[in-house]
């Protein structure tokens, strides 16, 4: 089965609005980044937590270690918010470290 | 100015042909990395270095070459091209392995 299961696969929010992006790991993890890919593809680091949480402006991460999830939350969306939303878990498997991706969240905002 | 460049942005190629994917980070970075994103498979690790040395592959098929011919380059050869090789791949690179990696913009390869 999937390592990373993110959820929802897709959102759509009216701008000003708010919602959470949830990733669950099947897998022994050292920490999670989150990240959004833009509309021309881009690939934009949002956050990188080894535990506990992190906000930057409008978002606020959260990784619990323990119970093996991590989620975005997102609040006063706005349309440039608009994207794919990946979570990635860092995997430090024989000593070399890689990521592993969800599938992804699209995110649509509506104005 | 973007910091990892990344060459061609796009690249068409035919089945059975041969390609090289170009990487450049100008961040002082010892690691780098390769993956690829298609539209069957969600974003995928292909390959780790660090100080120019192989350090984890994930690829099965070594039609996949990677190419570090200066601590900053890590390019990647594709041979014998198939259709379903079609994907973006991103490189990446972080200071260390431990650290988080950031991308590039990625080269939009098509194969017919």
């Amino acid at each position: 089965g999937d390592q990373v299961e993110q959820s929802p696969s897709a959102l759509s929010l009216h701008e000003g609005t708010g919602s959470a992006l949830r990733c669950n790991f099947t897998t022994t993890m050292r920490a999670v980044q989150w990240f959004q890919q833009n509309s021309r593809g881009s690939l934009i680091n949002l956050f990188y937590l080894a535990s506990g949480t992190k906000e930057n402006g409008r978002l606020k991460s959260t990784f619990n270690s323990k119970e093996s999830y991590s989620t975005l939350h997102i609040r006063d969306a706005q349309l440039e918010d608009s994207g794919t939303y990946f979570c990635a878990a860092e995997v430090n498997t024989e000593g070399a470290d890689r990521l592993t991706f969800g599938k992804g969240t699209q995110l649509i905002i509506q104005p | 100015d973007p910091k990892i460049i990344q060459k061609p942005k796009y690249l068409v190629a035919v089945t059975g042909s041969e390609k090289i994917l170009i990487c450049e980070q100008y961040l002082g970075h010892n690691a780098m990395y390769w993956y690829r994103q298609s539209a069957k498979k969600p974003l995928e690790f292909m390959f780790s270095y660090s100080y120019q040395k192989l350090m984890d592959n994930q690829t099965a098929s070594s039609r996949f070459q990677p190419q570090s011919s200066k601590k900053n380059h890590l390019d990647l050869q594709i041979t014998a091209l198939k259709p379903d090789d079609s994907a973006t791949y991103f490189c990446a690179s972080s200071q260390d392995l431990s650290q988080a990696p950031l991308f590039g913009e990625g080269t939009r390869l098509s194969v017919l």
